[in-house]
């Protein structure tokens, strides 16, 4: 079986402060993660996947495979960034998403 | 484009009523799903189809919920009779590939918000 775990609900922080938001994740398999993010009153949309290697909106995230995380970093928090974000686990097959409960984000000027 | 369309937007039925969901996914994208968003939690698979086919259904409650993709384009989901533990967000979702390679990415649309009372 596949999980995700998104331990916190809510993560307040100051606009410019460093952000991490946490995910955890139980696989078998070797494992395709992703972080999606809605912001408020717009659909669910791809933020980013970690066979990517990518940085979207100065957001990364890297992979350990020991811990077993998926942690979401910015080294400096914008306003816009306040959304919620949530964690994906993708199987081996490529068929099947199992999402984490999210995290809503809070910038504050 | 428009992207993943669903409707509707919103619904409020009382308990036994039937309810039904109805998503257009984008164009020429084979892989459709629907998921369910509970308050507070993320999305759940339902059922994913291939084309026309229900390919991946273990998640849906068979008593109750019915899905169809006749054309393997547009899709239908109906819960009959409804409950009050239905209350969720709806959503459909597509992607282009069945999950080779990289276009692995799931279109979402904007979910239908169904009350039951």
């Amino acid at each position: 079986a596949q999980r995700v775990t998104q331990p916190e609900k809510l993560l307040s922080v100051f606009k410019g402060a460093p952000v991490e938001l946490k995910c955890n994740y139980s696989y078998s398999g070797s494992p395709e993660l992703f972080w999606y993010v809605q912001y408020s009153r717009q659909r669910l949309q791809l933020l980013l996947r970690h066979i990517s290697r990518e940085s979207i909106k100065g957001f990364t995230a890297d992979l350990n495979k020991g811990e077993t995380s998926f942690h979401l970093k910015k080294p400096f928090a914008q306003e816009e960034d306040s959304a919620m974000y949530y964690c994906a686990l993708e199987n081996n097959a490529g068929n099947m998403l199992t999402f984490g409960g999210g995290t809503r984000l809070m910038v504050k000027p | 484009e428009a992207g993943v369309v669903q409707s509707p937007r919103y619904k409020i039925i009382e308990k036994k009523q039937p309810v039904a969901f109805w998503c257009n996914p984008i164009s020429g994208h084979n892989t459709l799903y629907w998921y369910r968003q509970n308050l507070g939690q993320g999305p759940e698979l339902l059922i994913r189809y291939e084309n026309e086919e229900a390919v991946d259904d273990s998640q849906l409650p068979k008593d109750r919920f019915s899905a169809e993709r006749l054309k393997g384009v547009d899709s239908t989901l109906k819960i009959q009779p409804a409950e009050l533990g239905d209350s969720a967000v709806y959503l459909c979702a597509s992607s282009p590939h069945p999950g080779a390679g990289e276009d692995r990415k799931q279109y979402f649309g904007p979910g239908t918000r169904l009350t039951v009372l």
